[in-house]
Formats: C-alpha cells, sequence, structure tokens
C-alpha cells in the first residue's frame, strides 16, 4: 500500500508569481485534505476534495484554489503569492466511512516566497 | 469556534523522565481527539487517537485520556527515549467532518 505523496519537496518562488504543489493519495482513498503549516504553528485547514468536488473550506481567500482528479490525486494552486505565503503544505488522504478513518499526512511541500 | 491550546514549548527532559504535555480543547459537540507527531523533515504521523469521553488512547507507550469534564487530552509517557524527540500536536475533529483542528505544537527534546 503507497502512502501520501507530494511533489515537489521544495520550492521557491518570488512574490506575485502562481504555483502549484502536487499530491498523490493513499490508495483507496477518495478524499484529500490540504493544510497550510506556518514555521512554528500547527496545520491550518485550506481545504478538501471528495470525488472531484471541493467538501469544505478553511480561512483562506481565493487565490488558494484547488482541483482533485478521477484517479483522486489533487493539486494546490495558489495565484499572486504573498511572502506570507511561506510555509509547508501538508496532504493529507482518507476514506470516509470507513470506521474511525485516520487522515495520511504526505511529508509536505516547503514552499518559500522571496 | 472550534479551538485547541497545547502546553507552551519547548520541553526537554532526560531520557527515562515523565512526560506531560497538557493539550485543552473548545468545542461545540463531541469532537474526537487526536495526537500527532511530527519528526524532522517528515509529515505528520498519527500517535493516538480518542472518539469519546472516558476513552484513553495509546501507542508506543503513550496514552491519554478525552476528559469531558475539563475539556482536556493530555499526552503522557512513563518513561521518554531519545527517539521520541519531535513536534507533537493535539487536534480535534467534529464529527464526521474530517477536518482537524490544530494546537500550536510542543516541541520536545529528550536528552540522553
Amino acid at each position: 500500500e503507497t502512502g501520501v505523496t507530494q511533489s515537489p519537496t521544495h520550492l521557491i518562488k518570488t512574490r506575485g508569481q502562481q504555483v502549484t504543489l502536487r499530491c498523490s493519495s493513499q490508495s483507496g482513498h477518495n478524499t484529500v485534505s490540504w493544510y497550510q503549516q506556518a514555521l512554528g504553528q500547527g496545520p491550518q485547514f485550506i481545504f478538501q476534495y471528495y470525488r472531484e468536488e471541493e467538501n469544505g473550506r478553511g480561512n483562506f481567500p481565493p487565490r488558494f484554489s484547488g482541483l482533485q482528479f478521477p484517479n483522486y490525486s489533487s493539486e494546490l494552486n495558489v495565484n499572486a503569492l504573498e511572502l506570507d505565503d511561506s510555509a509547508l503544505y501538508l496532504c493529507a488522504s482518507s476514506q470516509p466511512g470507513t470506521v474511525n478513518s485516520p487522515l495520511h499526512f504526505g511529508n509536505g511541500t516547503r514552499l518559500t516566497v522571496t | 469556534g472550534n479551538s485547541v491550546t497545547q502546553m507552551e514549548g519547548p520541553v526537554t527532559l532526560s531520557e527515562e523522565a515523565f512526560l506531560t504535555i497538557n493539550c485543552t480543547y473548545t468545542a461545540t459537540g463531541y469532537p474526537s481527539l487526536f495526537w500527532y507527531v511530527q519528526y524532522p523533515g517528515e509529515g505528520l504521523q498519527l500517535l493516538l487517537k480518542a472518539t469519546k469521553a472516558d476513552d484513553k488512547g495509546s501507542n508506543k507507550g503513550f496514552e491519554a485520556t478525552y476528559r469531558k469534564e475539563t475539556t482536556s487530552f493530555h499526552l503522557e509517557k512513563g518513561s521518554v527515549q531519545v527517539s521520541d524527540s519531535a513536534v507533537y500536536f493535539c487536534a480535534l475533529e467534529e464529527r464526521g467532518a474530517q477536518k482537524l483542528v490544530f494546537g500550536q505544537g510542543t516541541r520536545l527534546t529528550i536528552n540522553p
């Protein structure tokens, strides 16, 4: 069983640019959630995708958007990057409906905005 | 809204010492409670969980009990090891929402 994989592992972008982060969910999982973890802070929920539709969103502006594909992999897109977007972005997959289904996290993408 | 407050870190202990990391929460309804661990350069790993009041989650010598009356879920371990050095996050999940609310994390360092 493959776990959650994220790419790239590290990324450096300039303020105002756009970025796309990718996530492959764990085999058999149809739900993907994205979290932003600023340095020294706990992760914050960005949004969740279930069967290719957004299924809940945290307190993030519209320039944070996402996609989920038929194979349940997902992308996080951030437009008009700001310095405060520098963080570790974590993807987590799960299988709702399974008793006490936990979230399985990837190792994250470290984004630095200069 | 829902929130989680953790003991301020960092915490430094000697090997074989007793560990407590405090966690309290504010939530509507009856959330599930979790402890996650993050080793350097890695994502989050589920350490243990409890889904209802008075449940005790346990794993790798760590324990935490869901206390509804004090809205707490303190993490304990009787004898820590150097390999337990990591950042620990307490989190809650609204029933069925599959969305986690995390505390700010507690960095634990164990010295030999």
